[in-house]
């Protein structure tokens, strides 16, 4: 089983600052199987970025994915309030296609 | 636009089986994977299993001698079925949808929460 680590667990920022979010794995992953999701309290998860690095329908190009083999990287340039949420990366490479245990972005 | 909604019990008796059914408006369960995860309360998500819409299946080891998810094309539907539940069953559970040749979870149900609880 791939084990997908995210750091930091919790990350402490403000509106306007760069946010940057790590997923690493246990083993190499296609980039092509590397997914990251939000998810606010009280909703389902919203994908953000498939791909590694592809932004979903509808999502602001304030979000970029990045990374390759074990490490992959979110981004969020610059952070709105509705961006304070927790993220979470997923892999597809073999079953089970399990999910990181998520980054709680916070407002500082 | 594809919308796809959970329904079924939200208590469940330890032992029995919960079974929840998603169904899907807005599009077809044609060529795509329909996925079920789950989320317990405060903790992360867990990705159950998944059934392509020719009927074909793939379960995460550590659920799959207790897990059955199928398919209902005519209803636009698909289900999941866990038998032998304990306490630690209780989750929200989500039905997800996944595109051909894309690997990732594009449209997600609410969620519905179960408890497992005598």
């Amino acid at each position: 089983e791939i084990v997908l680590t995210q750091s930091p667990g919790t990350l402490s920022l403000s509106p306007g600052e760069r946010a940057t979010l790590s997923c690493r794995a246990s083993q190499s992953v296609s980039s092509s199987y590397l997914a990251w999701y939000q998810q606010k309290p009280g909703q389902a998860p919203r994908l953000l970025i498939y791909g590694a690095s592809s932004r979903a329908t509808g999502i602001p190009d304030r979000f970029s994915g990045s990374g390759s083999g074990t490490d992959f990287t979110l981004t969020i340039s610059r952070l709105e309030p509705e961006d304070f949420a927790v993220y979470y990366c997923q892999h597809y490479a073999t079953s089970p296609y399990t999910f990181g245990q998520g980054t709680k972005l916070e407002i500082k | 636009q594809v919308q796809l909604q959970e329904s079924g019990p939200g208590l469940v008796k330890p032992s029995e089986t919960l079974s929840l059914t998603c169904t899907v408006s807005g599009g077809s369960t044609s060529s795509y994977f329909w996925s079920w995860i789950r989320q317990p309360p405060g903790e992360g998500l867990e990705w159950i299993g998944y059934i392509y819409y020719t009927g074909s299946t793939t379960y995460n080891p550590s659920l799959e001698s207790r897990v059955t998810i199928s398919i209902d094309a005519s209803k636009n539907q698909f289900s999941l079925m866990l038998s032998s539940v304990t306490a630690a069953d209780t989750a929200m559970y989500y039905c997800a949808r996944r595109s051909w040749g894309r690997y990732s979870l594009d449209s997600w149900g609410q969620g519905t929460l179960v408890t497992v609880s005598s």
